[in-house]
């Protein structure tokens, strides 16, 4: 199966700072690569798919890039709400494999 | 809005079989693909399965044999099965909605934790 890493797997942020989060793909996925927020006893929110596309309803603060094998999430001002847990998953091979997390901590 | 909303035993002996159900409410299970997802604690993800409201189903290699998924479209609910349980399948079981098959997720239940002990 492909190997997702997500780095970091934990970092400390205030509000309004800039924050990016990376998955590197141990092979190329194209942009078949989507973004999860997790926050304790939630359901996990989707945020981004094909690498870049946000979901309906995301703010515009959060962005995604990237192609191949190395991708970027970048939260451009964080909010109070953002605080969480951030997944990537890959979705060119099968089967469908995840990033191993990033905690956004205050 | 959809939302989708999983209900499980809470607790399954070992070498017993493992049922959840998933209930989509805010809009219709025909014609999207359903999938289950767990995350043992402390460990990442890992997609299970999903079922087509056709009932075609599309099993992960490293549990095929062991799960079974089924739907039931009058009540808008899917199951899973998983049988022959150990100690390795204590997760928590997320149901998600697969828009096209392609194995992309914009929905998420928010996961029932099973755990398989004695």
């Amino acid at each position: 199966a492909i190997r997702i890493t997500q780095s970091p797997s934990s970092l400390s942020a205030s509000t309004g700072d800039r924050v990016t989060i990376t998955c590197r793909a141990s092979q190329g996925i194209s942009n078949y690569l989507a973004w999860f927020q997790q926050k304790p006893g939630k359901a996990p929110k989707s945020l981004i798919y094909a690498a870049s596309t946000l979901q309906s309803g995301v703010p515009s603060r959060f962005s995604g890039s990237g192609s191949g094998t190395d991708f970027t999430l970048t939260i451009s001002y964080l909010q109070s709400e953002d605080f969480a847990t951030y997944y990537c998953q890959q979705y060119y091979y099968y089967p469908p494999t995840f990033g191993g997390g990033t905690k956004v901590e205050i | 809005q959809v939302q989708l909303q999983e209900s499980g035993p809470g607790l399954v002996k070992p070498s017993e079989t493992l049922s959840i159900n998933c209930t989509v409410s805010g809009g219709s299970i025909s014609s999207y693909y359903w999938s289950w997802i767990r995350q043992p604690p402390g460990k990442g993800l890992e997609w299970i399965g999903y079922i087509y409201d056709s009932g075609n189903t599309n099993y992960n290699p490293s549990l095929k044999g062991r799960v079974t998924m089924s739907v039931d479209t009058s009540k808008n609910q899917f199951s899973l099965k998983l049988t022959s349980v150990t100690a390795e399948d204590t997760a928590v079981y997320y149901c998600a909605r697969d828009p096209t098959g392609g194995y992309s997720f914009d929905y998420w239940g928010q996961g029932t934790l099973v755990t398989v002990s004695s």
